[in-house]
């Protein structure tokens, strides 16, 4: 099936440096979703995004979702060790007739040193 | 507010045998989709159901389906299991109120899976 392109696969930060991550896709999307999944755990909805250009923050987490559509970023400011996990980034299509399954990236896989 | 629960948990079961996993959503939530997360794959859609119907269906051979009950309760199963059917089944609910256009509440909560084995 479709994928997103996420990036970067993993990345080893110290604690309290900043993380940007971002997903692009081929094709638009009017839903952009961030996720959060630890081990032997379901994703945890992060940050909900529904219009082009939007930026919402949720405490130290700030996604935007793209003007194009084809886009979007999660920044995380700060990082603590309960950061650990992996990201997932998530778009949906609903052109009328209602909403398409999401469709994921691959996820960011943050490993945080203290 | 109770999440989304699945059961079981846990599940070991032999190439060729059938298998039904079990998704109660979010109270009040009418929506349930299900995925399938592979380590290669990544997580993909399986099928939505909503007011007892399938409204949308992923790209999975017909061995893969689902039903929903009128308590939004919904079942998938998987028949004539293959090695490659291991993975995480992930259930996740969305609100979906009557009136409302759909794109304003599509945040799917998702359950912890059903870690399937297939020896």
């Amino acid at each position: 099936g479709q994928q997103l392109n996420q990036s970067p696969q993993s990345m080893f930060i110290q604690e309290g440096e900043d993380v940007s991550m971002n997903c692009t896709s081929s094709s638009i999307f009017n839903t952009w979703l961030w996720y959060k999944q630890d081990p032997g755990e379901g994703p945890v909805l992060l940050i909900a995004l529904y219009k082009a250009g939007e930026l919402t923050s949720n405490g130290r987490l700030t996604a935007q979702f793209g003007i194009t559509r084809k886009d979007s970023f999660l920044n995380i400011s700060a990082s603590i060790p309960s950061d650990v996990g992996i990201y997932f980034c998530a778009g949906q299509l609903d052109s009328g007739g209602g909403a398409d399954g999401l469709t994921f990236g691959k996820g960011t896989h943050l490993i945080i040193q203290p | 507010k109770a999440g989304v629960t699945q059961t079981p948990r846990y599940l070991i079961k032999t190439r060729g045998q059938q298998v039904t996993l079990s998704c109660s959503p979010i109270s009040g939530h009418r929506s349930v989709s299900w995925y399938q997360q592979t380590p290669g794959q990544g997580l993909q859609f399986l099928f939505e159901y909503f007011s007892e119907t399938q409204r949308n269906k992923g790209n999975f051979p017909g061995r893969f389906s689902g039903r929903q009950f009128s308590n939004s309760r919904s079942e998938m199963n998987v028949s004539t299991l293959e090695l490659g059917d291991s993975a995480l089944y992930l259930c996740a609910s969305s609100l979906r109120p009557r009136g409302k256009p759909n794109w304003a509440y599509n945040e799917q909560f998702f359950g912890p899976g059903t870690r399937l084995t297939v020896l």
